[in-house]
């Protein structure tokens, strides 16, 4: 079972400071997410990253997937505090329809 | 259209009791998984239904935990003889087929007292 790191743990900062949140592991993936959970809500997936070195862009966050496939980080741009939330990374390993998640970044972001 | 809806929302037990949990999938969707949730342990995969494919159960913890999903569509997640170290949140998703993107209900609160 491959194991996800992330960091920080958690995270408070003032609105309009940039962040980056960090997924590691010692694992090759063939997909990654990441996902936003807020209070009393379920995980909402933001981005799907499968190539090595790929980054995606959603509005004020990038993604990007390590060139070895084993690492991705998450930046916020002049965060809000609608950012605020739990993030989650997510692998998957060839073959298998099933997820593994870290344990998340909680991030609080203050007006 | 309705997204992934799970019942009850809270729910309180005493220890050694049984309790059941609901997942209503979006409707369509052939694959369906349970995770759990507990404070400062991120998701943890429990059990995953593919159409009429046997169940991967892999993941849940012991022989208290079981599921069934009936007529591909409505899963029901039972714990018997529950303890206190199954206090947590229990979140089912669904997707279109495997490998595709999950959608999560907002999950179950489980307290065992």
């Amino acid at each position: 079972t491959q194991l996800l790191e992330q960091s920080p743990q958690f995270l408070s900062i003032q609105e309009g400071e940039n962040l980056t949140v960090y997924c590691n592991s010692s694992s090759v993936f063939s997909s990654l997410q990441w996902y936003r959970q807020e209070p009393g809500e379920g995980p909402v997936l933001l981005v799907t990253v499968v190539t090595g070195g790929e980054v995606k862009k959603l509005k004020r966050l990038t993604f990007q997937f390590g060139d070895a496939r084993k690492d991705s980080s998450l930046h916020i741009t002049a965060a809000q505090p609608g950012d605020t939330g739990l993030y989650l990374c997510a692998a998957r390993n060839s073959g298998y329809s099933t997820l593994t998640f870290g344990k998340g970044t909680m991030l609080l972001v203050s007006p | 259209g309705a997204g992934v809806s799970q019942s009850p929302s809270n729910k309180v037990t005493e220890k050694g009791k049984d309790v059941e949990l609901r997942c209503d999938p979006i409707s369509g969707h052939t694959a369906l998984y349970w995770y759990r949730q507990s404070l400062g342990q991120g998701l943890e995969f429990l059990i995953y239904f593919q159409g009429n494919s046997a169940p991967d159960k892999s993941g849940l913890p012991s022989d208290r935990f079981s599921a069934e999903r009936t007529g591909g569509s409505v899963s029901t997640l039972t714990i018997q003889r529950t303890q206190q170290e199954d206090s947590a949140v229990y979140l089912c998703a669904s997707s279109l087929v495997r490998d595709r993107e999950q959608y999560f209900g907002p999950g179950t609160r489980l307290t065992v007292t």
